[in-house]
């Protein structure tokens, strides 16, 4: 079947370091987007990618970057993690030709 | 600027009665809007969606209705049952592009 998928689960980094979140979809969806998910604000676009080598700013981007090599990954780069970045971490895929977009388990960033 | 709102933060309703779950929105260019569901420490799932030149839809337990007057969008459960305990987010995808923009989120409970 097909999946998104998300790694790590679970990360805690420290102020400064750069970190990684890995997204990975087998739907072969052209379109990727990250979302934060923080108590009051719901679910805030980071970046997002409509296909290969495209990349797009969403409302919550600072400090953020993405790219997009191939279809299947949308990885998510903090390249200075802060501790306003402490957060859950949604990545999701779309097809052009429906309406639903679907959601990996989430990552959870702490940073201390 | 938030272009969609869900103004109440929870509510708690008894199994077997209905739950209604608003959502309202600012923009009046917006080609799909949906309804997500979200259990803890999972990503959120697709629950239903409706066009924005329809009034109506419904699958199952589930009703959207879109107010376009009033720009208005509502979720019906009947009967909530113990298992649509979760937050539900509202979504909207603008016309012409593929993201979706989420409201902050609505906690239901439901109460044996």
């Amino acid at each position: 079947d097909a999946e998104i998928t998300q790694s790590p689960r679970h990360k805690i980094t420290e102020t400064g370091r750069q970190v990684t979140l890995a997204c990975h979809q087998t739907w072969n969806h052209n379109n990727m987007f990250w979302y934060r998910q923080d108590l009051g604000h719901g679910l805030r676009l980071i970046h997002y990618s409509y296909g290969v080598q495209d990349t797009n700013k969403g409302e919550v981007s600072d400090g953020y970057s993405v790219s997009r090599s191939n279809t299947e990954d949308l990885p998510l780069t903090l390249e200075s993690a802060a501790s306003s970045q402490t957060s859950v971490y949604f990545c999701a895929s779309k097809s052009h030709m429906n309406t639903e977009a679907f959601f990996g388990q989430g990552t959870r960033l702490t940073v201390v | 600027d938030q272009q969609v709102k869900q103004n109440s933060p929870s509510l708690s309703v008894q199994e077997g009665r209905i739950s209604i779950l608003n959502c309202d929105y600012t923009n009046s260019m917006f080609d799909y809007f949906l309804w997500y569901k979200k259990y803890p420490a999972e990503g959120p799932t697709f629950l239903i969606s409706i066009s924005s030149i329809k009034d109506k839809n419904e699958d199952g337990r589930f009703t959207v209705f879109l107010n376009k007057s009033a720009k208005h969008l509502s979720l019906h459960i009947v009967p909530s049952q113990p298992g649509d305990s979760a937050v539900y987010f509202c979504a909207v995808i603008i016309q012409g592009a593929q993201k979706l923009v989420f409201g902050q989120g609505t906690r239901l409970t439901i109460n044996p």
